[in-house]
C-alpha cells in the first residue's frame, strides 16, 4: 500500500513555463514533506519542505503547495529550466512507535524542453 | 557533493552471499539514514541511527543489520542474499534527531546473481 503516491511518471515542459509536479498520500499522520531532485548516479538532493501546519511554502522558483482536506500537495517551479530536468521524489514524514519514518514517492522524471 | 560517502559503488555478488555497505556522514552529522531504491520505485526507508543507537526503524528484514561506530561511520550487513535484494542503496545524514533536511550519498549499486 503506497502512503505516498506521484501518479504521473513523467512530465515534459518548455523552458521559461511552469512545471507542476503533483504528490497524494494517503496517511493524516504525516507532520512535514518535503521534495528532492534526483541526478542519474547521484543521490537526491533535498529541494523544499513544508510543514503540515502551512499551506505554502516559497524559496526561488520553487513553490510547495499543501492541501491537508486533499492529502494533496504540489511543487511549481518557475521559470522552468533546462537544469531542472531531473527526477523529483515527494517525502513525507511522520513519527510511530518505531521512531521517525520516512515514505519516499516513487518518483516524477521532469524533462524541461529548450 | 553533499559530504556524504559511500562505499563501495558498485557490487556484485551471488545469491547467499553476504555483504557490507560503509557510509561516511557529513562532518558534524549525528544521525544516519539508510534506504533502499529497487528499480522503478521509491526509496524505502530501512533504519536510522543517531550517534550510534538505533533511533527508528522502516521496512528492514531480518537478513539486513545496521550499526553505526564511535567515529559516527555506519555500516549496512546483508545477508543470505536473494536476487530480489539488487538495488540502490543509499545513506544520508542529518544533523540530529527530528531533522527533516537529509543529504544523501551517492549510493551503492548492489548487483546479486
Amino acid at each position: 500500500d503506497q502512503q505516498v503516491k506521484q501518479n504521473s511518471p513523467s512530465l515534459s515542459v518548455q523552458e521559461g513555463r511552469i512545471s507542476i509536479l503533483n504528490c497524494d498520500y494517503t496517511n493524516s499522520m504525516f507532520d512535514y514533506f518535503l521534495w528532492y531532485k534526483k541526478y542519474p548516479a547521484e543521490g537526491p538532493t533535498f529541494l523544499i519542505s513544508i510543514s503540515s501546519i502551512k499551506d505554502k511554502n516559497e524559496d526561488g522558483r520553487f513553490t510547495v503547495f499543501l492541501n491537508k482536506s486533499a492529502k494533496h500537495l504540489s511543487l511549481h517551479i518557475v521559470p522552468s529550466q533546462p537544469g531542472d530536468s531531473a527526477v523529483y521524489f515527494c517525502a513525507a514524514s511522520e513519527w510511530d512507535n518505531y521512531g521517525q519514518n520516512f515514505v519516499f514517492g516513487p518518483g516524477t522524471r521532469l524533462s524541461v524542453l529548450p | 557533493d553533499s559530504g556524504v560517502t559511500q562505499t563501495p559503488k558498485h557490487l556484485i555478488t551471488a545469491t547467499g552471499q553476504r555483504v557490507t555497505l560503509r557510509c561516511s556522514p557529513r562532518s558534524g552529522d549525528l544521525s544516519v539514514y539508510w534506504y533502499q531504491q529497487s528499480l522503478d520505485q521509491g526509496l524505502q526507508f530501512l533504519i536510522q541511527y543517531y550517534n550510534g543507537e538505533e533511533r527508528a526503524k522502516g521496512n528492514i528484514l531480518e537478513r539486513f543489520s545496521a550499526q553505526q561506530f564511535p567515529d559516527l561511520h555506519s555500516e549496512l550487513n546483508l545477508s543470505s542474499l536473494e536476487l530480489g535484494d539488487s538495488a540502490l542503496y543509499f545513506c544520508a545524514s542529518s544533523v540530529d534527531v527530528g531533522t527533516y533536511e537529509q543529504y544523501f550519498g551517492p549510493g551503492t549499486r548492489l548487483t546479486v546473481t
